[in-house]
């Protein structure tokens, strides 16, 4: 079964620097996507940016961008010019090639501070 | 925007009281999900819907747990007995048809504390 860790339970950025979260996730399969979602609080998640495991280009969506390393099985996500809004809960999530079921890790509270 | 609505937003019950969550994903949207959130953890896939048909059910506690699609398009999930242990969040989510499709939005969740 395929599993996604998250070791970083909270992070803090200075509002306008940069930050990354760390991702990895165990599989045996070679193709699947993997995601990062925003849950700000009390308020629904969102799709933050998505990466197909056969691209090697890593996905850029304005200020967020991944590092996908397939072979360390690592997916982490950075945020450049960090603002306030970003502040919220970000999850990894895993999906096989075929399906739709998601895999979250346990996910990582990020603090921006002004 | 179309967004996915579930109610009630909050539900405070009693151990072996039976709970029932709904959902109304976005027009159009064939398959829809039922994740459970505990406090400290990432989203649990707990039933999907392809239309009316249950497609995985593997990880949903059937001796307590129910859920139903009727018409293809809202969803209520029941519990019954509830038990302390269900004290979480319940998001539902809803994708476009498709067995590939690999967007899902998120409902803003249904908050059950059982005391």
């Amino acid at each position: 079964a395929q599993t996604v860790t998250q070791s970083q339970p909270e992070m803090s950025v200075q509002e306008a620097e940069t930050v990354t979260l760390s991702c990895t996730y165990d599989t045996s399969e070679s193709d699947y996507y993997l995601f990062w979602y925003k849950q700000p609080p009390s308020r629904q998640m969102i799709l933050v940016i998505r990466q197909e495991a056969y691209k090697q280009q890593n996905a850029t969506e304005n200020r967020f961008s991944v590092n996908f390393q397939k072979a360390a099985k690592s997916f982490s996500l950075k945020i450049s010019d960090s603002q306030l809004g970003d502040a919220a809960m970000y999850f990894c999530a895993y999906r096989r090639e075929y399906g739709n079921k998601l895999v979250f890790g346990a996910g990582t509270i990020l603090r921006v501070k002004s | 925007e179309a967004e996915v609505a579930q109610s009630p937003r909050y539900k405070i019950t009693e151990k072996s009281q039976a709970v029932a969550f709904w959902c109304d994903p976005i027009s159009g949207h064939a398959t829809l999900y039922w994740y459970r959130q505990i406090l400290g953890q990432g989203p649990e896939l707990l039933v999907q819907f392809q239309d009316e048909s249950v497609v995985d059910d593997s990880q949903l506690p059937k001796d307590r747990f129910s859920a139903e699609r009727l018409k293809g398009v809202d969803s209520t999930l029941k519990i019954q007995p509830a038990e302390l242990g269900d004290s979480a969040m319940y998001l539902c989510a809803s994708s476009p048809s498709g067995y590939n499709s690999d967007t899902q939005y998120f409902g803003p969740g249904t908050r059950l504390t059982v005391l």
